[in-house]
């Protein structure tokens, strides 16, 4: 596609329960991030991949949250056992490389809502 | 652990009036610099990049860096409504992620 595409839209979930999240980045882009932005705050980092290195999980803010990359190109983000603190915007972006020319590329964002 | 801190705002500022949006990072080691702009209810987009010392300037935004004092803002000439929106700073190195900071909320009147 044109752009960095995510699914669902929004999702709204009753605490306790998993959630997946999907992006679908620009087609040869190397480099794929997840943030997530709660209402009134910044973009906080989650976790980024580039290429077939090791992903950066260091922004991951429990172990309830994991991400994969398969092919390098389509990302899961995984909550387990949602709590309503992480009601949030997560947003996917990608970009050619991770050499920080900044040109990161966003996803409209899969807004999460846990009842 | 790496910081980067913007005022929240709002600021407001009447149409055709320069708007100056700051930023400082707390990682000397920062190479990349950024603004992003986020309307409401809307993904980040990005409007300009700086990686030396000194101004850079694109139409009637000019991005200025003082990685000395570990600053960088963000000039807006002749401010129009549709400027705006939520600015975000964001801040990287060679190998990681942007960091981004929580933003700067621009209102211009008309």
């Amino acid at each position: 596609g044109a752009g960095v595409s995510q699914s669902p839209s929004n999702k709204v979930t009753e605490k306790g329960k998993d959630v997946e999240l999907r992006c679908d980045p620009i087609s040869g882009h190397t480099a794929l991030y997840w943030y997530r932005q709660s209402l009134g705050q910044g973009l906080e980092f989650l976790i980024y991949f580039q290429g077939n290195s090791a992903p950066d999980k260091s922004g991951l803010p429990s172990d309830r949250f994991s991400a994969e990359r398969t092919g390098g190109s389509v990302s899961t983000l995984t909550i387990q056992r949602t709590q309503q603190e992480d009601s949030a915007v997560y947003l996917c972006a990608s970009s050619r490389q991770v050499l920080n020319t900044g040109e990161l590329f966003f996803g409209e964002g899969s807004r999460l809502t846990v009842l | 652990q790496k910081e980067v801190e913007q005022n929240s705002g709002p600021l407001s500022v009447p149409e055709g009036a320069i708007a100056s949006l700051n930023c400082t990072y707390s990682d000397r080691g920062s190479q990349s610099f950024f603004w992003y702009r986020q309307y409401s209810g809307k993904s980040p987009e990005l409007i300009m990049f700086i990686y030396s010392n000194g101004d850079k300037e694109d139409g009637r935004f000019t991005a200025q860096l003082n990685k000395a004092s570990q600053y960088v803002s963000l000039l807006i000439r002749d401010s129009q409504p549709s400027d705006s929106a939520t600015y975000l700073c964001a801040v990287g190195e060679a190998g990681t992620a942007l960091i981004f900071g929580k933003g700067t909320t621009l209102s211009v009147s008309s």
